[in-house]
């Protein structure tokens, strides 16, 4: 099965701490997705992003940013001057046209006071 | 709101039983999945539909069961209820498509405790 892991278990940051939850994948395919999801202490899972292969640009929304990187096939998540909301469990996912979701294992992120 | 409708969201019932967890997907979508989450674990596939038909199926036992109905609705039923079956069921939906393209947007999922 093609993997996806997440390295980092848990990880505990202080508020306004810039913090990278890391990802890498396995692939055989030559185009596929990736994706983050969050899932806070309430339970829901939050979409937060989607990027294909083709697209190696970073991305940035707010004070969330993904590095992307095909040479080393990982698809990083940073925070930025993190916050307490931001305390969930992230989880990346890699997807290809034919073949369904893997998910990662998930980071648990708190972000203390 | 991910537009994705899961029902109920809390179901307390004892082993050996049956327990039917519904799922409406967001509108314009035609895949259905379900995924298991047990405590501090991770996301385990169970089985997908796409346009009322089994797409994929992933690690489901035998005592469960699910199906996609015309009006693209989906059930899941689970019997002979055991206390390790004790998760969060996740519903998803995504695309137009059975392809793996587009992101899943997941309700908010069904709390099963077996006693």
């Amino acid at each position: 099965a093609q993997k996806v892991t997440q390295a980092q278990t848990e990880i505990s940051v202080v508020e306004k701490e810039d913090v990278t939850l890391d990802c890498v994948y396995e692939t055989r395919d030559t185009t596929y997705y990736l994706f983050w999801y969050k899932q806070p202490p309430s339970g829901e899972l939050v979409f937060l992003i989607r990027r294909n292969s083709f697209d190696e640009q970073n991305e940035i929304s707010g004070r969330y940013s993904w590095n992307f990187q095909k040479s080393t096939s990982s698809f990083n998540f940073t925070i930025t001057a993190s916050q307490v909301v931001d305390s969930a469990v992230y989880f990346c996912a890699r997807s290809s046209y034919g073949q369904n979701f893997v998910f990662g294992p998930g980071t648990r992120l708190s972000v203390l006071p | 709101d991910s537009g994705v409708t899961q029902t109920p969201k809390h179901l307390i019932t004892a082993t050996g039983q049956r327990v039917t967890l519904r799922c409406s997907p967001r509108s314009g979508d035609l895949s259905v999945y379900w995924y298991q989450q047990s405590l501090d674990q991770g996301l385990q596939f169970l089985i997908q539909y796409y346009n009322g038909e089994e797409r994929a199926k992933g690690n489901i036992l035998e005592r469960f069961s699910a199906q996609q109905f015309p009006d693209l609705h989906s059930e899941l039923n689970l019997s002979s209820l055991e206390l390790g079956d004790s998760a969060l069921y996740f519903c998803a939906s995504s695309g137009q498509t059975p392809y793996y393209n587009s992101p899943l947007h997941f309700g908010n999922g069904t709390r099963l405790t077996v006693t």
